[in-house]
């Protein structure tokens, strides 16, 4: 079935630990992005990708780097993770134009 | 500043029963504007979506509208099921090349039996 699938689901990580989160595609979608998602905020971006091989910046993307070296992987890295990274990630992608933006389930991570 | 306003926070309200979510937006320059729809754990999913021109759109119970001199969108849901109660979240799309969006809050909606 075709989409857009993350791993791990959940995870529970020590501050300081370095942590990648996974996000595969499978629509051949050009454009790439991840948000996280807070309890009484809206959805932020963190990172996009608008094609393999470029990256940018969005909202808050402090503590965060992403890397695209193909069309379907983008992964996120936290390089040391800290109490505030706790959240839920969401990676989405869209096709070129960016008529709609499709999300993978999420990955739910809590940094003690 | 670019932001998406969103109303109730919350709304419990009777199976069967219509109920109307509003979107207030100041989001410039305007590309286009959706609903999702996220259920509890998992990923939003797109139920409408509206460029400038549209003033209505429909998903089957999902009613969409959109005023773009005002700046405000509803979703009105019609005939309510239980399978509802989620949240529903207003974006709008920047008419910039980095296909930037700017997410609501969110209204979270429960329907009751």
């Amino acid at each position: 079935i075709a989409g857009i699938t993350q791993a791990p689901t959940s995870q529970i990580l020590a501050a300081g630990r370095r942590m990648t989160l996974r996000c595969t595609q499978d629509m051949r979608h050009n454009a790439m992005y991840w948000y996280r998602q807070d309890l009484g905020l809206g959805l932020r971006l963190i990172h996009y990708s608008n094609t393999a091989g470029t990256t940018g910046k969005g909202e808050v993307p402090d503590g965060y780097s992403v890397s695209r070296a193909n069309t379907d992987d983008f992964p996120l890295t936290l390089a040391s993770a800290v109490p505030s990274q706790t959240s839920v990630y969401f990676c989405a992608s869209s096709p070129q134009g960016g008529t709609e933006a499709f999300f993978g389930q999420g990955t739910r991570l809590t940094v003690v | 500043k670019n932001q998406v306003e969103q109303s109730p926070q919350s709304l419990i309200i009777l199976e069967g029963k219509n109920c109307t979510l509003q979107c207030n937006y100041t989001v410039s320059p305007f590309s286009n504007l959706r609903w999702y729809k996220q259920d509890t754990g998992r990923g939003p999913v797109s139920l409408t979506i509206m460029t400038f021109s549209e003033n209505t759109k429909s998903n089957g119970r999902y009613t969409a509208t959109l005023d773009a001199d005002t700046k405000q969108s509803s979703l009105h849901i019609t005939a309510s099921q239980l399978s509802d109660s989620a949240s529903y979240i207003c974006v709008v799309r920047l008419t910039s090349g980095t296909y930037k969006y700017i997410f609501g809050t969110g209204t979270r909606l429960k329907v009751l039996a």
